[in-house]
């Protein structure tokens, strides 16, 4: 595509829920990154792909977020029994090896 | 670690004032030194970069300097326009690690005509 895609653009969920993020880099970018925008934290990286392999996962905050890469395109972050402090903008980015990251617009979480 | 720290917001200009958004890091080594800019329902752009000391960084009329000596990376344009209305963030990545960003809190621009 010609940019990141993301989506939900907006989810709103009860606390204790699990949520599914999904991203979907441009077309050709091996790499992928998750980063979290919370007003207490600021932009927080969250974990790192290269094509389907994470070498970095430092981080993700507890157990319950994972993330996954698949075809080496599309990446889902899961959020398991999700707390009112995970509430935040997810955003994604994609780059070629070594190249500029491109962000996606965010999904705006939101737990109740 | 790594940290970033820039002047506190929001900054509120009028149009054709001149900008400075002040950038310091702490990091050990030559970490790669970048702007980011975020316009109201757009994602992160990249505005400019630097990745050695002395080099400096331009787009936009905005420009920033890698200044070793002072870990600074400060954020200028001469004259700005209310399209720069947006919010700031400076940022390096170390090495090989060249997307994992180390993000400054953000400073909210505001242009008045």
């Amino acid at each position: 595509g010609a940019g990141v895609s993301q989506s939900p653009s907006n989810k709103v969920t009860e606390k204790g829920k699990d949520v599914e993020l999904r991203c979907d880099p441009i077309s050709g970018h091996t790499a992928l990154y998750w980063y979290r925008q919370s007003l207490g934290q600021g932009l927080e990286f969250l974990i790192y792909f290269q094509g389907n392999s994470a070498p970095d996962k430092s981080g993700l905050p507890s157990d319950r977020f994972s993330a996954e890469r698949t075809g080496g395109s599309v990446s889902t972050l899961t959020i398991q029994r999700t707390q009112q402090e995970d509430s935040a903008v997810y955003l994604c980015a994609s780059s070629s090896f070594g190249g500029e990251l491109f962000f996606g617009e965010g999904s705006r979480l939101t737990v109740l | 670690g790594d940290s970033v720290t820039q002047m506190e917001g929001p900054v509120t200009l009028s149009e054709e004032a001149f900008l400075t958004i002040n950038c310091t890091y702490t990091a050990t080594g030559y970490p790669s030194l970048f702007w980011y800019v975020q316009y109201p329902g757009e994602g992160l752009q990249l505005l400019l970069k630097a990745t050695k000391a002395d080099d400096k960084g331009s787009n936009k009329g905005f420009e920033a300097t890698y200044r070793k000596e002072t870990t600074s990376f400060h954020l200028e344009k001469g004259s700005v326009q209310v399209s720069d209305s947006a919010v700031y963030f400076c940022a390096l990545s170390r090495g090989t690690s060249y997307g994992k960003l180390t993000f400054g809190q953000g400073t909210i621009l505001t242009v008045h005509p």
